[in-house]
């Protein structure tokens, strides 16, 4: 079954750029998808289509793949950006959603 | 605007059966998959399985094929989720979700807490 991996946290100062990577085989052949999960509310999605975003979500989110790394980066971070993060593809082998395991954004 | 709401928490005992529902307005609801994820406490999202709800058609993720059965009522706009045993394990949160065209995720419910104790 194809597999996602993410870092367990990633830790920065405000105003600093955070790169989130999200690793599977072969995912620059993939559309991912990245969620933001603060605690107590339900996931939301920030990008999409590699490098989408929903209407609402600020420009500071991007995406891009590249081989077996799909980054989700988010400039100037700010307190507010603090939470988990989730990438996701369609694995169109098996017809499932993957999701990868969620990386802990903390902005000291 | 696009909404999928949920129906509430529960509590309920190993062995007894449960079946959350999940209603989409704001849309065409035939015409778009439907997804329900699992996320135990401090823990990450799963996929469960996902069901379009024009023609009923059902895709179950491997850990949860047989252990769960997710259905649809096209005339109503409301997707479910059935046990027919609950197991201590079952106790997470639960959420449905709309799907895209991308097979991304772009509405979600509120989430449903789920907690099986005897």
């Amino acid at each position: 079954s194809y597999v996602l991996t993410q870092p367990p946290s990633v830790s920065l100062a405000p105003g600093q750029t955070a790169r989130i990577t999200c690793e599977g085989r072969n995912i620059d052949t993939k559309s991912v998808h990245w969620y933001q999960q603060k605690p107590g509310q339900a996931p939301v999605l920030v990008v999409f289509n590699d490098n989408d975003r929903p209407s609402g979500i600020p420009e500071r989110f991007s995406g891009s793949t590249s081989g077996n790394t799909a980054t989700l980066t988010i400039s100037r971070v700010e307190a507010g950006d603090e939470a988990d993060y989730f990438c996701q593809v369609w694995d169109g082998f098996t017809d499932h959603v993957v999701f990868g395991g969620g990386t802990k954004l903390t902005v000291l | 605007e696009v909404q999928m709401v949920q129906s509430g928490a529960e509590l309920k005992k190993p062995g007894e059966s449960l079946t959350l529902s999940c209603k989409g307005s704001g849309y065409n609801f035939n015409n778009q998959w439907i997804g329900w994820v699992r996320q135990v406490p401090g823990k990450g999202l799963e996929s469960m399985g996902i069901v379009y709800p024009g023609d009923s058609d059902t895709r179950y993720s491997s850990s949860f094929e047989g252990q769960v059965t997710i259905s649809v009522d096209k005339s109503i706009s409301t997707a479910y989720l059935h046990w027919g045993s609950l197991k201590a394990s079952d106790s997470a949160m639960y959420y449905c979700a709309r799907q895209g065209i991308n097979w991304e995720f772009d509405y979600w419910g509120q989430g449903t807490l789920v907690t099986v104790s005897s």
